[in-house]
């Protein structure tokens, strides 16, 4: 199958400072590319989706300005936590698929973010 | 509403004891079903991917089976390193993203 990487895997920060994950598909052109969160014993929670070049689309309740996403290449997409609270700590998970059809996605190892 | 509801919330089995995990959904046009693996702490891995109704797909000890109202994921004499939680997600004739099920934690004991 297709590599997702995704770096950090896990970051501690402190309250008031961004943090920045990236994710990278490593042997195909990610054109489009996914965002969740996890919380624990909980399913995956889309909180956006970016095509390469395009504005990210949001989900309902997901606020834009805190989450920053960025999908400059078919390649890297990168989500920065700006100005994090105790309460953004969570496991964060990318997930990036060739094309727009019902072919499958792939995932990275995921981040666990913890702020202090 | 589509709608992926996937059953057992969690099985418990002995090693070598086959057994099946259960996704229904409720969507207007199906294009896809998909099942992942997930490890604590880890990614979801991918599995399969089913189109269309009385296709079924095999990997080692798992089969996974699509009706026009479920699918179902076989797991035929499982080990200890199966366990994990086991995601079914559909994607839709409308939508390009994908609606998950809460996933099913399978426990093999040895």
């Amino acid at each position: 199958g297709a590599v997702v990487s995704q770096h950090p895997s896990w970051v501690i920060c402190k309250s008031g400072t961004s943090v920045k994950i990236e994710c990278r598909s490593l042997d195909f052109q990610a054109t489009t590319m996914f965002w969740y969160r996890q919380f624990p014993k909980q399913s995956l929670m889309l909180m956006a989706t970016s095509n390469e070049g395009s504005k990210a689309t949001y989900e309902q309740g997901v606020e834009k300005d805190k989450f920053l996403i960025n999908h400059a290449s078919l390649t890297l997409s990168t989500l920065t936590v700006t100005s994090a609270h105790p309460e953004d700590s969570s496991f964060y998970i990318c997930s990036a698929r060739d094309g727009g059809g019902p072919v499958e996605a792939f995932f990275g190892q995921g981040t666990r973010l913890t702020v202090v | 509403e589509d709608q992926v509801t996937q059953s057992p919330e969690a099985l418990r089995l002995q090693e070598g004891e086959s057994s099946s995990l259960n996704c229904s959904y409720t969507v207007s046009g199906l294009r896809g079903l998909f099942w992942y693996r997930q490890d604590p702490g880890k990614g979801p891995e991918f599995l399969f991917t089913l189109y269309s109704a009385g296709e079924e797909k095999e990997k080692e000890r798992l089969k996974a089976t699509l009706t026009k109202k479920e699918s179902f994921l076989h797991i035929t004499a499982p080990k200890p390193e199966d366990s994990a939680t086991y995601l079914c997600a559909v994607q839709t004739d409308s939508n390009y993203q994908l609606i998950w099920g809460a996933g099913t934690k399978l426990i093999i004991k040895p």
